[in-house]
């Protein structure tokens, strides 16, 4: 059966320091993958959309990047602030969006 | 992005009672609009996708009954949660779908809390 998992549940980091989220799939062969940000009570923010022919995508202190051979999505904050603590959850299109169970990062200041 | 408003933000209600949820899109016409619902430190359950002027797509184990899916104009969808029971109590969110773009925006959410 297809599967998403974000192998960490939570993730703690020094402030300043590159947090790394990493997102697996399997049975599945996605045209995109796609990284969400969720805040405590509210609804999920899209953050970043990589298809399956981009190796790597940036968008300010972000990186994504997408091994559709390992089915591996690889999420970076680099520079990290405790503001960017929050669950960040993949998800993927297969007939419907189906999410992962996000990993919950706190950045230590 | 794309802004979604729900309301209200936060419901609670007594048991047997029905509770109405609207998702309006602020910045452009929806044809798609798509039900969540969340239980505490779980992922995001797809429960039905609704189509401006038909019938919502509910998702398996979702009773249409009971989760009933209005989606009247291209600005507003609603969902109405029939006889709640305790059990119904969740985070309930709604997204619209920017189809030229593949992304969702979503709703700031409704918590729903059955007494």
């Amino acid at each position: 059966s297809q599967k998403i998992e974000q192998n960490s549940e939570a993730l703690n980091i020094q402030e300043g320091k590159t947090a790394t989220l990493t997102c697996n799939y399997t049975n599945y062969s996605p045209a995109y993958l796609q990284w969400y940000r969720q805040d405590p009570g509210r609804g999920p923010v899209f953050l970043l959309l990589i298809r399956e022919n981009e190796k790597e995508k940036r968008k300010e202190r972000l990186k994504v990047t997408f091994d559709t051979t390992l089915k591996q999505s690889l999420f970076h904050i680099t520079a990290s602030q405790p503001a960017d603590s929050a669950t960040y959850l993949c998800a993927l299109p297969n007939e419907k969006l189906t999410f992962g169970t996000g990993t919950r990062l706190t950045i230590i200041p | 992005g794309a802004v979604v408003s729900q309301h209200p933000s936060r419901v609670i209600c007594k048991s047997g009672t029905s509770v109405k949820i609207e998702c309006r899109s602020l910045d452009f016409q929806a044809t798609t609009m798509f039900w969540y619902r969340q239980f505490p430190k779980q992922s995001l359950m797809l429960m039905a996708t609704s189509n401006e002027g038909s019938k919502a797509t509910y998702e398996q184990g979702v009773e249409k009954d009971k989760f009933l899916i209005n989606h009247a104009s291209l600005t507003l969808s609603t969902l109405t949660v029939t006889s709640a029971h305790p059990e119904d109590s969740s985070f309930y969110i709604c997204s619209e779908l920017a189809s030229s773009t593949d992304t969702q925006y979503f709703g700031p959410g409704t918590r729903l809390t059955v007494l």
